[in-house]
């Protein structure tokens, strides 16, 4: 079983929709929790960290963290053909500030018009 | 000029060749990473350091060996480069662990 786990997609929504993308975990020792965006051909970057139980909002991105259940969670609201990109999960497992970041795969989001 | 710079940005290498990626970075980070990454794979952890002084294994390391020439540098080399190491291959740093990882823009590594 892989550590960090997320549907490959395509998620597929239509463009003001909600997207919904999900990502579970193996190691209930984690403490800090990302996502990033990567379009094709780019490097990964953040839009949203999380370390604490419940939802963080930032513009239309909410992140929703889950410990008991290992489960992380990203919205994204009034969805734009612009959000069309693949959405990795990034958990740092460790203790100590030796923490090792794992990503999953990627979910790839496709918002159409 | 770019947080943290990756060279070459493409790389076309033949079969046994050793080659050199290298990476710098201007933010002053301690914590430095590679990571390749292949279709269907997401991103793989092959070395990263936490200071100059400190080297660890990722779960990838076989054929891959690193070099942190100094705290804004962290280099990744192919002893004897092959066909399977072809794949997108990412440098990133991190302040702490709380704040996530910033991202070079990558080299395009291909081994014929």
């Amino acid at each position: 079983q892989k550590e960090v786990e997320q549907n490959s997609g395509p998620l597929s929504v239509p463009e003001g929709a909600i997207a919904s993308l999900n990502c579970t975990y193996s190691d209930r020792v984690s403490q800090s929790f990302f996502w990033y965006r990567q379009y094709s051909g780019k490097s990964p970057e953040l839009i949203m960290s999380i370390y604490s139980n419940g939802d963080k909002e930032d513009g239309r991105f909410t992140a929703q963290l889950n410990k008991a259940s290992q489960y992380v969670s990203l919205l994204i609201r009034d969805s734009q053909p612009s959000d069309s990109a693949t959405y990795l999960c990034a958990v740092n497992r460790g203790s100590g500030g030796s923490y090792i970041p794992t990503f999953g795969r990627g979910t790839s989001l496709i918002v159409h018009p | 000029d770019a947080d943290v710079t990756q060279t070459p940005r493409n790389r076309i290498t033949k079969t046994g060749k050793r080659i050199m990626l290298e990476c710098s970075q201007t933010k002053g980070h301690d914590r430095m990473y590679w990571y390749r990454q292949d279709p269907g794979l997401g991103l793989r952890l092959i070395y990263y350091s936490f200071d100059v002084k400190d080297i660890n294994k990722g779960e990838i390391s076989d054929g891959y060996s690193v070099s942190r020439q100094a705290q804004a540098k962290f280099s990744l080399s192919l002893e004897s480069a092959i066909p399977n190491q072809t794949a997108l291959y990412f440098c990133a740093t991190s302040e702490s662990p709380v704040y996530g990882y910033t991202f070079g823009s990558g080299t395009r590594l291909t081994v014929v």
